[in-house]
């Protein structure tokens, strides 16, 4: 069964770099989708970024300009960077697979727990 | 980014049905692309709870169930029950954007 497990500071200074990692236990992070999504206090989910185990990505419109994310297939991780935070990217922030392998268009079935990301 | 459109919140009492509705655009589910629900209890991660418009994972309850046509969908829960007390998202994917978008999410009250 694959499981994940988001990892980084939990709290991070105004204009610094948010940096978070996801491992992948259980099954291997080859072939698949991988999301971050955050959940503001009192909001909705906003998903973030994807990346494919090759390594293509893309991001939210909103956030592309502070946004980047890699993948290490050989440490079955795959890693989120958020330069120059405010208060609003105060989240808790998932990492996430989607359902069917080599499709970015299925469900995501497996979610990370999450993990809180205070920017003060 | 735009959002998928959702009721902020619906309520029912023990035993009744609710339905939580879900609105998109030409970008998304106009485009023909599969709406997926997502059930969020307090503190915990999002689960998936409805896939491809109609599925349900292994181990939901058939108490939920979901319909869809053109840009909108529809999450239905029958039999409510106190657990059922939670944030439903829809998600889908927005060709605008070349990625996921959700709805603002309905907290499902149970009188």
């Amino acid at each position: 069964q694959v499981q994940l497990q988001e990892s980084g500071p939990g709290l991070v200074k105004p204009s610094e770099t948010l940096s978070l990692t996801c491992t992948v236990s259980g099954d291997s992070i080859s072939n698949y989708y991988w999301d971050w999504i955050r959940r503001p206090p009192g909001k909705g989910l906003e998903w973030i970024a994807y990346i494919y185990t090759s390594g293509s990505t893309n991001y939210n419109p909103s956030l592309k300009s502070r946004v980047s994310t890699s993948v290490d297939t050989s440490k079955n991780q795959f890693s989120l960077k958020l330069s120059s935070v405010t208060a609003a990217d105060t989240a808790v922030y998932y990492c996430a697979r989607h359902s069917r392998a080599n499709d970015v268009w299925s469900s995501i079935d497996v979610w990370g727990k999450g993990t809180t990301v205070t920017v003060s | 980014q735009s959002m998928l459109t959702q009721p902020p919140s619906v309520s029912g009492a023990p035993g009744q049905r609710v339905t939580i509705s879900c609105t998109g655009s030409s970008s998304d589910l106009g485009s023909n692309y599969n709406v997926h629900w997502y059930q969020q209890l307090p503190g915990t991660a999002p689960k998936l709870l409805i896939y491809d418009d109609i599925h349900r994972p292994s181990g939901v309850p058939d108490r939920f169930s979901a319909s869809r046509s053109g840009t909108s969908a529809s999450l239905a829960i029958t039999g409510l029950q106190a657990e059922d007390e939670a944030d439903y998202f829809c998600q889908s994917y927005d060709n605008r954007v070349s990625g996921s978008v959700f709805g603002g999410g309905t907290k499902l009250t149970v009188l």
